[in-house]
């Protein structure tokens, strides 16, 4: 059981919008930045979103991070085949001291 | 280019030890914090450990806190996981990942460059 909680499954078909949830707690994603990743299997995670909402050099702005209360979402914007692919949520900890993820949600297209 | 290359994965029977390595390149080695997360077969990215910059501060999960034991070697480069009574849920793909800014002495969670893994198995 995950510290965070993502939906196991989510799916669009090209162009489509796409959200994921993440739900924490006070001691988590209330008190600490939340980042995301994405991960293809067999790969390396790519590092998606960080500090809530901003996006690393290289990543498209189909990607958004927002964050409220205890909760923070990922949006996918224009669906596209090679968005296909795993996506975490991750922030700190301050009672386990660590960072903590999501159980993942798996992003299908359709 | 910054790079991580993950090493030591292997074959190992319950209640025995491995030792990971990762090689790191392109950056700053001792500015950064650098974290082990493993993915177990079909589950999700579990955060393992963590050390800071300097090596003074480290952090563990619960789940393997008091078996596994972070290091690096700032000189060379490298930093290490050395797993001792391992179990079969241990049995996972290890990753390293860099922080993405640079912490004086602690850690943050913001992992901007993964390697590739290296495997571990603990089956008798």
């Amino acid at each position: 059981q995950s510290v965070l909680t993502q939906p196991p499954s989510a799916s669009g078909t090209p162009g489509q919008r796409v959200t994921i949830s993440c739900s924490g707690s006070s001691s988590n994603i209330e008190s600490n930045t939340v980042n995301w990743y994405q991960h293809f299997p067999g790969t390396a995670p790519k590092f998606l979103i960080y500090s809530n909402h901003r996006r690393p050099s290289g990543v498209p702005d189909r990607f958004s991070g927002s964050k409220s209360g205890t909760s923070a979402s990922l949006a996918i914007s224009g669906l596209q085949s090679e968005d296909e692919a795993y996506y975490y949520c991750s922030t700190w900890d301050d009672s386990l001291n660590g960072p903590v993820f999501g159980g993942g949600t798996k992003v299908t297209v359709l | 280019e910054v790079q991580l290359l993950e090493s030591g994965g292997g074959l190992v029977q319950p209640g025995g030890s491995l030792r990971l390595s990762c090689a790191a390149s392109g950056f700053t080695f001792k500015n950064y914090a650098i974290h082990w997360v493993r993915q177990a077969p079909g589950k999700g990215l579990d955060w393992v450990s963590a050390i800071s910059g300097s090596g003074d501060a480290t952090y563990y999960s619960a789940s393997v806190k008091g078996r596994f034991t972070i290091s690096r070697d700032n000189s060379k480069n490298a930093l290490y996981l050395q797993m001792n009574s391992l179990r079969a849920e241990d049995t996972a793909v290890y990753y390293c990942a860099k922080e993405s800014m640079v912490t004086l002495g602690g850690a943050i969670g913001e992992m901007d460059v993964w390697g590739q893994g290296t495997t571990v198995s603990v089956s008798s």
